[in-house]
């Protein structure tokens, strides 16, 4: 069985930082193309950003391009998302999803974790 | 960025058959994707590539479309179905999607 479990997520204020982690299980996670995907009742969902297999591609959306960074470790089946120079509008839950690259929708989904940036 | 335009709210009867729109701004080719999120969990793909049945789905529900005008169906309903159904593309950068359809039983 395919599990996402984030976790990492919390109260920050606005302009420090908060690392999240993803641990998957039940696939060969080295094989797959991970993602991080927010959440919000205003904005709906977005994705935030993608990366490759191995790693050594990435992608992000505008807003978050130079603040958060990708990477995963295929030996910890573990993916991130480091999240730096916060802001209110990054308020949201945050979601690991497998896929989310090479045109490919995002088959699995963690259940998700909230982070709040307020001071 | 690709806006995916749905009506934000339909109510059907168990039994019938209900269609979810998706009108996009602008072509999406064929990478057209379907998740249906009840409240408290997280999202959930239902089809892919506008008409492929994700694993372990139904064939209740089906998706059809082409172009910028995309459609999930589901025939028949059962009240488990009570959800929020988001479309999504992977055709231009970034990734969108649409606002959800609320589905509800009557």
């Amino acid at each position: 069985e395919v599990q996402l479990v984030e976790s990492g997520g919390g109260l920050v204020q606005p302009g420090r930082s908060l690392k999240l982690s993803c641990a998957a299980s039940g696939f060969t996670f080295s094989n797959y193309g991970m993602a991080w995907v927010r959440q919000t009742p205003t904005k709906g969902l977005e994705w935030v950003a993608s990366i490759s297999t191995g790693g050594g591609n990435t992608y992000y959306r505008d807003s978050v391009k130079g603040r958060f960074t990708i990477s995963r470790d295929n030996a910890k089946n573990t993916q991130y998302l480091q999240m730096d120079s916060l802001r209110s509008e990054d308020t949201a839950t945050y979601y690991c999803a497998r896929g989310g690259v090479q045109l490919g929708p995002f088959d699995y989904w963690g259940q998700g974790v909230m982070v709040t940036v307020s001071s | 960025d690709t806006v995916l335009t749905q009506s934000p709210a339909l109510a059907v009867s168990p039994g019938e058959r209900v269609s979810i729109s998706c009108r996009a701004s602008e072509g999406v080719n064929s990478y057209m994707h379907w998740y249906q999120q009840k409240p408290g969990q997280q999202p959930k793909l239902l089809i892919y590539k506008v008409s492929k049945l994700a694993s372990g789905v139904p064939a209740r529900f089906s998706g059809s479309g082409s172009g910028t005008d995309f459609t999930l169906t589901i025939d028949p309903v059962e009240a488990d179905d009570t959800a929020t159904y988001f479309c999504q593309q992977s055709w231009n950068d970034p990734y969108t999607f649409g606002a959800g359809t609320k589905l509800e039983l009557k």
